[in-house]
């Protein structure tokens, strides 16, 4: 199976902050990540896709970067409704794995 | 709009089976550019991938659960099934019925149902 770290496990940060969130893999995965938003009590909402590519109605504060391993989300400038778990998961072979997530709290 | 909604008992007994349904509406379960499966989360922890299955019935599934887990697709009912046997209190979770893209990648989460398993 393929591990994946994601790095930090939390994080606190206030609104406007510029916040970076890595998910390494324990091989190669190419570009096959995702990023998810889970906020309490709802289900994942998908963000990006091909480690790069943002989600149709995702705001353009989010971004993606990353292939072969190492692979960040970044949020530019941290808004309120952006307090929230996130979660990478690799899609390039089964078993999918997600990442451990990381609870991104206000400061 | 696709819309994925699961159910089942909310309570299981240990050694008993876990049984879900997930029900796909807004879209055929039928269509071969996606794939089916279920996601669960324990309460306060992360996401496990469980396994899924494509619309002709092939199967992968997370040797994590080794044999205890069996996925199956009723495309007369545009539904999905997840059987989980002999449950133990392990298996407490929120478990999530999900569409995969081609990919396959999740882009599509039902709300989740919470199964505790308890005497």
């Amino acid at each position: 199976d393929i591990q994946m770290t994601q790095s930090p496990s939390s994080l606190s940060a206030s609104v406007g902050d510029r916040v970076s969130i890595t998910c390494r893999a324990s091989q190669g995965i190419r570009n096959d990540l995702g990023w998810y938003q889970q906020k309490p009590g709802k289900a994942p909402k998908r963000l990006i896709y091909g480690a790069s590519s943002l989600q149709s109605g995702v705001p353009s504060r989010f971004s993606g970067s990353g292939s072969g391993t190492e692979f960040t989300l970044t949020i530019s400038s941290l808004q309120p409704e952006d307090f929230a778990a996130y979660y990478c998961l690799q899609h390039n072979s089964f078993p999918l794995t997600f990442g451990g997530g990381t609870k991104v709290e206000i400061k | 709009q696709l819309q994925l909604r699961e159910s089942g008992p909310g309570l299981v007994k240990p050694s008993e089976t876990l049984s879900l349904t997930c029900t796909v509406s807004g879209g055929s379960i039928s269509n071969s550019d996606y794939y089916w499966g279920w996601i669960r989360q324990p309460p306060g922890k992360g996401l496990e991938w469980m396994g899924g299955v494509y619309h002709n019935g092939i199967t992968y599934y997370n040797p994590s659960l080794k044999s205890r887990v069996t996925i199956s697709v009723d495309t007369s009912k545009n539904q999905f099934s997840l059987k989980l046997n002999s449950v133990t209190a392990a298996d407490t979770a929120i478990y999530y019925c999900a569409r995969h893209d081609r990919q396959p990648l999740v882009d599509c989460w039902g709300q989740g149902t919470l199964v505790t398993v308890s005497s």
